[in-house]
């Protein structure tokens, strides 16, 4: 199995810009887990899908992010427009079932905007 | 509201000693919690974990301890390689609740050789 699977690895962009990171979970797999990583938080969960429902999207930062899960085996999260504080490296994450033990994560996307 | 807390942002140790690494939570609904590895440029890897009715999982070099009481689950390596050092992460899950997967901040572990 490829693992889960992140695009791109690195997006430089200009501010007001729109963003868009995907990812494919591993195969079988149906929880997934965006987080963003940031020497403040850590690893902060942006927004977590079971069976491709929306669980909890409460660490979503605010209107501008939105993220979907039109199947199984693929997801975006979305920054509309983009802005400097966007600038973090993006994970995603992958699970057997809500009561699954550990997740698998993606080599991540680090977003830069200036 | 930080729900998963490590109070340490970087620890040191030399090569042979043990390192221990702690963590805190606060949501009492938590029954799993695991250790993840992360080194530069790379996804976090999962490391060792353990269940709320469990209080120590052992593999090889590393060791969990989970004191339910206080809330407080901590990682021993013993001993500590030069390839240890990397960021460490702490994670709870609601398993039999949401399964959401809540991470800490993260402690940087550096082994002298």
């Amino acid at each position: 199995d490829a693992g889960v699977i992140q695009s791109p690895r690195h997006e430089v962009t200009e501010m007001g810009q729109e963003v868009t990171l995907r990812c494919k979970p591993i195969s079988g797999h149906n929880s997934l887990f965006w987080y963003r990583q940031t020497m403040m938080r850590g690893l902060e969960l942006l927004i977590y899908f079971n069976n491709n429902v929306p669980i909890d999207d409460s660490g979503m930062p605010e209107d501008r992010f939105s993220a979907k899960m039109p199947n199984a085996s693929f997801s975006t999260l979305k920054i509309q427009p983009s802005e400097p504080r966007d600038s973090a490296v993006y994970f995603c994450a992958s699970r057997r079932g809500a009561d699954g033990t550990e997740a698998f994560f993606g080599q991540g996307t680090r977003l830069t905007v200036v | 509201d930080q729900q998963v807390k490590q109070n340490s942002p970087s620890l040191s140790v030399q090569e042979g000693r043990i390192s221990i690494l702690n963590c805190d939570y606060t949501n009492s609904m938590f029954d799993y919690f695991l250790w993840y590895k992360k080194y530069p440029a790379e996804g976090p890897t999962f490391l060792i974990s353990i269940s709320s009715i469990k209080d120590k999982n052992e593999d090889g070099r590393f060791t969990v301890f989970l004191n339910k009481s206080a809330k407080h689950l901590s990682l021993h390596i013993v001993p500590s390689q030069p390839g240890d050092s990397a960021v460490y992460f702490c994670a709870a899950s609601e398993r039999q609740n949401t399964g959401k997967l809540i991470f800490g901040q993260g402690t940087t572990l550096q082994v002298k050789p």
